[in-house]
């Protein structure tokens, strides 16, 4: 089945430093990808999304491509801030009717001031 | 609008106990959605909803139920709470189900089970 898989945390940077998370994914069809973000003591929300190969997605300094030949949605940030800190997901969602989302099992952030 | 929003945002149980947790959102969204989220395991599909009157099973359906009489509801129930239960919940929402448009998740119950 589909499944993602992104890198184990914790991740701990110095401030302005540049960010990778990985993200590799195994679906059958066409998936819709997305990072969200988990700040301390509160829900998801959507970081970015891509929606076909070659899409990036952006938001607050933050980007994904969605490359389907390496089957990868990579999250990169030029220069991280504190207020980055945070549990990041990788997930898909294939066009079903349940409208599953395959979450990875979280990257957690830290960055030192 | 409020988006999704959840209640309550923190509860004990007792094994053996029953509770609802609500959801509830004001976007006119037809499909909902509950997940539970555990350490090291990402988040699962408890069962979900394409509109009024529908509701099915998602990945881990066992010791839950659900219904959905309106649009805006779509409460989860634990009709025997069980230790294995505890989790935090998110209920989620988008505007209709097989299109590749954004899901949106309520702030989270955080579910504690003794």
């Amino acid at each position: 089945g589909d499944s993602v898989t992104q890198m184990e945390g914790p991740v701990t940077l110095s401030e302005e430093a540049f960010l990778t998370i990985n993200c590799t994914y195994t679906a059958t069809g066409y998936p819709s990808l997305f990072w969200y973000v988990q700040y301390p003591g509160e829900g998801l929300q959507l970081l970015l999304k891509a929606t076909k190969a070659d899409d990036k997605g952006s938001n607050k300094g933050f980007e994904a491509t969605y490359r389907k030949e390496t089957t990868s949605f990579h999250l990169e940030k030029g220069s991280v801030q504190v207020s980055d800190s945070a549990v990041y997901f990788c997930a898909l969602s294939e066009v079903n009717r349940d409208d599953k989302i395959i979450f990875g099992k979280g990257t957690r952030l830290h960055i030192l001031p | 609008n409020a988006g999704v929003t959840q209640t309550p945002k923190f509860q004990v149980l007792k094994t053996g106990q029953s509770m609802t947790l609500q959801c509830a959102q004001d976007m006119n969204h037809e499909y909902m959605s509950w997940y539970r989220q555990d350490p090291g395991m990402g988040l699962r599909l408890i069962h979900y909803s394409v509109g009024a009157g529908i509701t099915d099973q998602g990945e881990v359906p066992n010791g839950y139920n659900v219904s959905r009489s309106t649009t805006e509801d779509f409460p989860l129930r634990l009709l025997s709470a069980a230790p294995s239960q505890t989790s935090v919940y998110f209920c989620a929402s988008k505007s209709r189900t097989g299109l590749r448009e954004t899901q949106y998740f309520g702030p989270g119950t955080r579910l504690l089970v003794l």
